[in-house]
């Protein structure tokens, strides 16, 4: 069984790199169906998915992030990191890393970290 | 991006009670819809995939339905575990959206 866990961080000061690693284990990350994931939840903003990684190093981020936003996967470590540039207040969440799976040719969020909470204060 | 509008945003209900939750894409998303719950202080689990596909573990009262823009989750009988919120999520199409949640209160 899959088993998800975040790192890093609880507190980054305002305009600083958050970052972040999600180490894996129960699975491998070479898997061609799968994608990993990074998804915040706040208070304000509920579920927001900030993107998706595979295997060969691609990743899709969120337009509203994607100037801020990068993320990269060692297979051979089980892990794969968000980075997240010049936070401010409106990043503080609990974010989770997850696994983005496929069958019946849609995709969903079967597997979850248990989150960690990134407070963005000075 | 696809907006998901679910609703009710708080649904009272019982012990044995059949609920409904619905929710709404803002444009087709065919059957790319998912479901989840979260307990307080834990990471969303997944429920149902597709629409309409039960994950492997779930109990088999929760069903959901649907297709298109509407979509709906049921929970036939109710059970002191279940008091939980829900979120639908669309993945038709990048960036993923979620709902904004309902939560299934006493």
């Amino acid at each position: 069984q899959v088993h998800l866990r975040e790192s890093g961080p609880g507190l980054v000061k305002p305009s600083e790199t958050l970052s972040l690693t999600c180490s894996v284990s129960g699975d491998s990350l070479s898997r061609s169906i799968h994608y990993w994931a990074w998804i915040r939840q706040s208070p304000g903003k509920g579920l927001e998915w900030i993107g998706n990684i595979f295997h060969s190093g691609n990743y899709k981020i969120h337009p509203s992030l994607k100037s801020r936003v990068t993320m990269t996967i060692d297979t051979s470590q089980r892990h794969f990191s968000l980075n997240l540039t010049s936070v401010t207040a409106a990043d503080t969440a609990i974010y989770y890393c997850a696994r983005r799976n496929i069958a019946a040719t849609v995709s969903f969020f079967d597997s979850w970290g248990q989150g960690i909470l990134v407070t963005v204060s000075s | 991006d696809i907006p998901m509008t679910q609703s009710p945003s708080s649904l009272p209900a019982s012990v044995g009670d059949r609920v409904t939750i619905t929710c709404r894409a803002g444009q087709n998303i065919f059957n790319c819809l998912n479901w989840y719950q979260q307990k307080s202080g834990s990471a969303p689990k997944l429920l149902i995939y597709g629409a309409s596909n039960l994950q492997s573990g779930v109990p088999s009262r929760f069903s959901g339905s649907g297709s298109g823009t509407e979509f709906t989750l049921t929970i036939s009988g109710l059970q002191p575990e279940d008091f939980a919120t829900y979120y639908c999520q669309q993945s038709y199409n990048v960036p993923r959206t979620f709902g904004q949640g309902t939560t299934v209160e006493i």
